[in-house]
């Protein structure tokens, strides 16, 4: 089974500053890499997908980067509706089977 | 307005089973794969199954055994029976609609299953 790395468990920043979580795969994922947020007692919300990829209708704050074993998620200027915990999420297209990296916690400071 | 709705979570003693179900509207069910994924209190993601558009399952080994899942494309519906369950799939399930390589754009509000004596 492919493992998903996620870092750091939780970060502190203050309004303005960049963010930015990574994520390394156990094997190559190519860009079977996604990124969601989860604010409490709600549902994830789709990000980024393919990596790279912003969704439709998120803002462009939000962004990610990578390939391969090693993803990076950023938010360019923190808001304080980002307050959230962010998750990671790979594919595997052979096995149809995916994981999810451990989450971030992010804090307004 | 495209929509998944679960329903059928409740207090189960261990070893019980649940039949959880996933009903969606707004698009066509049957041209997308579709996921269950779980979250315990407090905790992370699970992947828990997985159904192609050719009914083909797919599940990690910590469910697979226990827990199947089913479509009904006529009534646009998802299932996942669980069977032999544990204090540990106590958590709230999701089922979410999969797009391009593997993104989960549509999720439901969830549904908890507690699994207690």
């Amino acid at each position: 089974d492919i493992q998903m790395t996620q870092s750091p468990s939780s970060l502190s920043a203050s309004v303005g500053d960049r963010v930015t979580i990574t994520c390394q795969a156990s094997q190559d994922i190519s860009n079977y890499l996604n990124w969601y947020q989860q604010k409490p007692g709600k549902a994830p919300k789709l990000l980024i997908y393919d990596a790279s990829n912003l969704e439709t209708g998120v803002p462009s704050r939000f962004s990610g980067s990578g390939s391969g074993t090693d993803f990076t998620f950023t938010i360019s200027s923190l808001q304080p509706e980002d307050i959230a915990t962010y998750y990671c999420q790979q594919y595997d297209n052979r096995r149809g089977a995916l994981t999810f990296g451990g989450g971030t916690k992010v804090e307004i400071k | 307005e495209v929509q998944l709705v679960e329903s059928g979570g409740g207090l189960v003693q261990p070893g019980g089973s649940l039949r959880l179900s996933c009903a969606a509207s707004g698009f066509t069910f049957s041209s997308y794969d579709m996921h269950w994924v779980r979250q315990a209190t407090g905790k992370g993601l699970e992947w828990v199954s997985a159904i192609g558009t050719a009914g083909d399952p797919y599940y990690p080994g910590s469910v697979k055994g226990r827990f199947t899942i089913s479509r009904e494309n006529a009534k646009n519906s998802l299932y996942l029976q669980m069977n032999s369950l544990r204090a540990g799939d106590t958590a709230v399930y999701y089922c979410a609609r999969m797009i391009r390589l593997g993104a989960f754009d549509i999720w439901g509000q969830g549904t908890m299953v507690t699994v207690s004596s």
